[in-house]
């Protein structure tokens, strides 16, 4: 079965240093991976996923992931973050084998000082 | 853009109860889902559907059931609300069956409550 963990509950940065959020996966195959915000009292957005190809994904809103095989991760960073970048991040992963269906990372809360 | 509409932002309900949570999306999507989000633990499936009364369990269905009798819409019914069902439920829709890199659309989620 698939699984994805995300190590950090919470991370607070000021506003203008960079962030990384972390993803770790477990699947046999090569996954299809996300990564999803929720700004408070919203519904998910698609930041960026990647299928193949460029192991760099770019995204919206600045963020980019990089999928790394050997390290089983799929890591979300932003070079310079806003105040409206505060929200919730979450981390899927999807597989063909497993009917579709999306596997979520239990979310880290991102906190932006001024 | 596809809109995916929850009919109630938040709902506070008794134990025991029946309870109808409806969610309809505007673009003719094939495939609709049903999650429940607790802190920590992230998104859990419950039940989706790939297509007019067709339904197939999650990692969560216990306590649960749904219903598709149209396309547009898709309910989610818990036959005896508990406690252990306070929740934040959301919906969301995906283009085609066999899309496994199809981009989720969620609505705006419920936040119920099970006194």
């Amino acid at each position: 079965a698939q699984s994805v963990t995300q190590p950090d509950i919470h991370i607070t940065v000021s506003e203008g240093a960079s962030l990384e959020l972390r993803c770790n996966y477990s699947y046999g195959a090569t996954p299809y991976l996300f990564w999803y915000v929720q700004s408070p009292g919203q519904g998910l957005q698609l930041l960026l996923k990647y299928f193949s190809g460029d192991t760099l994904v770019q995204g919206i809103k600045g963020f980019e992931a990089e999928f790394k095989r050997s390290q089983s991760s799929f890591n979300l960073r932003k070079p310079s973050v806003h105040w409206s970048d505060a929200a919730e991040y979450f981390c899927a992963v999807g597989a063909r084998a497993a009917g579709n269906k999306l596997t979520f990372g239990g979310g880290t809360r991102v906190l932006v000082k001024p | 853009d596809v809109k995916v509409t929850q009919s109630s932002r938040y709902l506070v309900k008794r134990t025991g109860e029946k309870v109808f949570l409806e969610c309809v999306q505007d673009m003719d999507h094939e495939n609709m889902f049903w999650y429940r989000q607790d802190p920590g633990l992230g998104l859990r499936l419950i039940y989706f559907s790939y297509d007019v009364k067709m339904k197939e369990k999650g990692d969560i269905p216990e306590g649960y059931s749904v219903s598709r009798e149209k396309k547009e819409r898709f309910s989610l019914i818990l036959e005896s609300a508990s406690t252990n069902q306070t929740s934040m439920y959301l919906c969301a829709s995906s283009l085609m069956r066999g899309g496994t890199n199809e981009k989720l659309f969620f609505g705006s989620g419920t936040q119920l409550s099970v006194l």
